[in-house]
């Protein structure tokens, strides 16, 4: 596709339920990246892959959060026993994953998935 | 690890007049700052970047400066039409341990943002 994709775009659980949260990057594009973006802040990382392993996970808040990324394209953010702290905007951003030593490769953002907790 | 500070929080301006926005950061490893546009319930748009090797680069009316000494980088939009209002975050990036082609990827840590509003 032209640029990175999300689905849903909007999801609305119930406080304690399991959700999915899909990302599609630019084709070709071995580096993948989550964020988080809460309203009126700007986006806070959550989790990068390099092709299909995680090359920095750090920015997880718990171990209800976890991603995959099983064949180095589609992305899954994965929120178990979800809580109302968790309503915010999921956005996922993709880049080429190589470049020369003056500094990394441009982000490309999709449109984010809106999440709600009720 | 590394910190971004961005300011003002909010800047108001006439059509036509400038408008700057600046930002500090912490971590001197970190070698690539983009700027990125976001309107309202929009996904953020890269706007311009600057790499460590360059002090500035300017692309239109928009134009960003990097003083690595300093630790601060600035963006600066000229003749400011009402369609610039939105909000501009700016950003530095984490280096990772994850080397690629002799360069370097990480996630990238945002300033809080600076909601921008131009007077017609």
């Amino acid at each position: 596709g032209a640029g990175v994709s999300q689905t849903p775009s909007n999801k609305v659980t119930e406080k304690g339920k399991y959700v999915e949260l899909r990302c599609d990057p630019i084709s070709g594009h071995t580096a993948l990246y989550w964020y988080r973006q809460s309203l009126g802040q700007g986006p806070e990382f959550l989790i990068y892959f390099q092709g299909t392993g995680a090359a920095d996970d750090s920015g997880l808040p718990n171990d209800r959060f976890f991603a995959v990324r099983p064949e180095g394209s589609v992305s899954t953010l994965k929120i178990q026993r979800t809580e109302r702290g968790d309503s915010a905007v999921y956005l996922c951003a993709s880049s080429f994953g190589g470049s020369g030593p003056w500094g990394a490769d441009t982000q490309y953002f999709g449109p984010g998935t809106r999440l709600t907790v009720l | 690890g590394e910190n971004v500070e961005q300011h003002p929080s909010t800047l108001s301006v006439q059509e036509g007049d400038s408008a700057v926005i600046k930002c500090t950061y912490s971590d001197s490893a970190s070698n690539y700052f983009p700027w990125y546009k976001q309107e309202l319930g929009k996904r953020p748009q890269l706007i311009i970047d600057i790499r460590s090797n360059v002090g500035e680069k300017k692309d239109q009316r928009i134009a960003v400066t990097l003083n690595k000494t300093a630790k601060h980088f600035s963006l600066h939009i000229t003749e400011t039409q009402p369609e610039d209002s939105a909000v501009y975050f700016c950003a530095a990036i984490q280096p990772s341990p994850v080397m690629n082609y002799g360069g370097s990827q990480g996630n990238l840590i945002f300033g809080k943002g600076t909601k921008l509003s131009v007077k017609p």
